[in-house]
């Protein structure tokens, strides 16, 4: 069985400083791990991905994860918000005993202030 | 344009009036999914298909249906909606990559009130 628990509901950051959402992970088999955004009233897309491959992991919009198995995280970082980044955030699991089947975290919502 | 398209987008309904929401996507994907979202829970997944009459229960499947007849389309059936099905739905379909769950595509959402 999988779980996601993402660590902060609401982080709150200035323009031009760094950003950490904060995500563990449970998971009995080799897992996939997703960030994605949602902005206000809009689906849901894609940030970036792990699926076995690198541990650091790049996406869009200057946004990158560190998969790290010893600690069970796969925490989300951007050097520098920008205002564009104020939306909500979910770390997603899913694993290869079902793979079907994937768990989101309760969300993290991003305040970016000027 | 590659999309998943969903319908109806907002619907308001009154208890045990049976209803479905639409899902289609144009991606050729073998793999959907449908999500409700409540806040403070996250997404929450009632059911996907890994293909053609190929469907398998999420989390919170209670009190919905899906068929997959044809690959494109995924339906939502709610045969007997209550109060508690009050949400915003989400279709999303993907390609699996090497037996993995990959991207995943998502809809514009249904937002559903059941009055």
């Amino acid at each position: 069985a999988q779980s996601v628990t993402q660590l902060d509901s609401h982080v709150s950051v200035s323009e031009g400083t760094p950003v950490l959402l904060r995500c563990n992970y449970s998971s009995s088999y080799s897992p996939s791990l997703f960030w994605y955004v949602q902005h206000p009233n809009k689906g849901l897309q894609l940030l970036l991905k792990y699926t076995s491959a690198a541990t650091l992991v790049k996406g869009i919009n200057g946004f990158e994860a560190e998969f790290k198995k010893s600690e069970t995280s796969f925490h989300l970082t951007k050097p520098s918000a920008h205002m564009s980044d104020a939306a909500e955030y979910f770390c997603v699991v899913s694993d290869l005993e079902s793979w079907g089947k994937l768990q989101f975290g309760a969300g993290t919502q991003v305040v970016v202030t000027p | 344009e590659a999309q998943v398209t969903q319908n109806p987008r907002y619907l308001i309904t009154v208890t045990g009036k049976k209803l479905t929401v639409t899902c289609s996507q144009n991606m050729n994907h073998e793999y959907m999914s449908w999500y409700r979202q409540d806040p403070g829970l996250g997404l929450r997944q009632i059911y996907y298909s890994m293909n053609v009459e190929v469907t398998d229960k999420g989390d919170v499947p209670e009190g919905y249906k899906v068929s997959r007849k044809e690959k494109r389309n995924f339906p939502l059936i709610l045969e007997s909606p209550s109060p508690n099905q009050t949400s915003l739905y989400f279709c999303a379909s993907s390609f699996p990559v090497g037996g993995r769950t990959d991207t995943q595509y998502f809809g514009p959402g249904t937002r559903l009130t059941v009055l």
